[in-house]
């Protein structure tokens, strides 16, 4: 049973436009949450993170929302850049086991010039 | 300063052998977890390893084992290789494991004939 769910295996995004990236979890006990990018060929490398008691993280063009009552996370990429192409992992870690992240399954994003 | 490094890069095995992927994480940093990365699934834990005891263990049969020596590199070890082993393993250091994020390195890509 998948603790961290990305629904949507791949996305289609205009360059420019905003590109959105959903996670869901279902461990209430996860209390950090991080998203990973990943070219080809490469490690996942970290892109931004959110801790349980804020609801809204930025970075530049990175912006990440929690909703903890529905157990769901989103990525905002505004604008969306064609070197955005990759595959988008959400993470998560549980209070009791930092060292523990458990990973969705990844979102392959594609940026259309 | 040098990130993580995995050795070999690409690795080509057939049923029945058994196989050794090195990991030789940023310096300094003491905890190495190992992941499998297969299509669908995402990044699977496997285990942690901190000051060369073992501290995590994902839900992996016992032919995956590793173990880490005293210069935090570690070491992953799959025995009786299965077709279902083909899969991209993946190294991640951080300095106590406690604390997030955790730098990966490229991977080892396992191919089983």
């Amino acid at each position: 049973d998948q603790q961290v769910k990305q629904n949507s295996p791949s996305l289609s995004v205009q360059e420019g436009r905003i590109s959105i990236l959903n996670c869901d979890y279902t461990n209430s006990m996860f209390d950090y949450f991080l998203w990973y990018k990943k070219y080809p060929a490469e490690g996942p490398t970290f892109l931004i993170s959110i801790s349980s008691i804020k609801d809204k993280n930025e970075d530049g063009r990175f912006t990440v929302f929690l909703n903890k009552s529905a157990k769901h996370l989103s990525l905002h990429i505004v604008p969306s850049q064609p070197g955005d192409s990759a595959v988008y992992f959400c993470a998560a870690s549980p209070k009791t086991s930092y060292d523990k992240v458990i990973f969705g399954p990844g979102t392959s994003l594609s940026v259309i010039p | 300063k040098a990130g993580v490094t995995q050795t070999p890069r690409y690795l080509i095995k057939t049923r029945g052998q058994q196989v050794t992927l090195s990991c030789s994480p940023i310096s300094g940093h003491r905890s190495v977890s190992w992941y499998q990365q297969t299509p669908g699934q995402g990044l699977q834990f496997l285990f942690e390893y901190f000051s060369e005891t073992q501290r995590n263990k994902g839900n992996f049969p016992g032919r995956f084992s590793g173990r880490q020596f005293s210069n935090s590199r570690s070491e992953m070890n799959v025995s009786t290789l299965e077709l279902g082993d083909s899969a991209l393993y993946l190294c991640a250091s951080s300095f106590m494991g406690i604390e997030q994020p955790q730098h990966f390195g490229d991977g080892t890509r396992l191919s089983i004939l």
